[in-house]
């Protein structure tokens, strides 16, 4: 199955507004509000940032929100820290025969 | 409090048959709803989702690896199973087991994830 589509890297300076898509297609991020977004830090495992679109779960900053346009899912981050440095994935379900599929991750560096 | 962690051999050499386990605690895979999926990331590389079993026995798996996996469950035990056959150098990989819910569909939580290499 083919990747969900991100940039291999965005980066931003502390304080500024940051955003991170995912496109992926008709069969997936298109028919469905079910992308959720994952954060990764250096030898750490995945951590949920958002679900369904644009939930957060408890104790996941309001600086993370999420949206979609068409085929296309995507996360924004306000107020940049150096924290968020970090890799993160886009994660979509894509109907019964594909099932879910992961984006090719982007790269965030925070200046 | 949910917790995963995945166990197994950290070296294979290749056309050998990979077993890894995901003992869980925190949840159940009897309630309705609630999945275990596997997960890898090779070095340096993106995730890769592998494949899910939900309570009610239903399974799931990448059609890309499906004729390489077999996944199964032992709810008596908090345990998933994960059997990838024919392992060659590119499965090198860390691979995470992590708790799905299904219908709306994402990992809530995460094991800490075990490198596995392939290597003669």
């Amino acid at each position: 199955q083919s990747a969900l589509t991100q940039p291999a890297s965005v980066s931003g300076s502390p304080g500024q507004s940051i955003t991170i898509s995912c496109t992926g297609t008709s069969n997936d991020v298109g028919s469905y509000n079910l992308v959720s977004w994952y954060q990764q830090h250096p030898g750490k495992a995945p951590k949920l940032m958002i679900y369904e679109g644009s939930k957060r779960p408890s104790g996941v900053s309001n600086r993370f929100s999420g949206s979609k346009s068409g085929n296309t899912a995507s996360l924004t981050i306000s107020g940049l820290q150096a924290e968020d440095e970090a890799d993160y994935y886009c994660y979509s379900y894509a109907g019964s025969s594909t099932y879910v599929v992961f984006g090719g991750g982007t790269k965030l560096t925070v200046l | 409090q949910i917790t995963l962690k995945e166990s197994g051999p950290t070296l294979v050499k290749p056309t050998q048959t990979l077993t890894l386990t995901c003992t869980f605690s925190g949840f159940s895979l009897s309630t309705s709803g609630v999945g275990v999926g596997w997960i890898r990331q090779p070095p340096g590389k993106a995730l890769e989702w592998l494949a899910l079993i939900y309570w009610d026995d239903d399974k799931r798996y990448s059609p890309s690896l499906k004729s390489r996996l077999t996944i199964t469950k032992d709810t008596s035990k908090n345990q998933v199973v994960l059997t990838m056959t024919n392992m060659d150098p590119v499965d090198t990989a860390t691979y995470y087991c992590a708790h799905h819910l299904d219908h709306p569909y994402y990992f809530d939580y995460w094991g800490q994830g075990t490198l596995v290499t392939v290597s003669s």
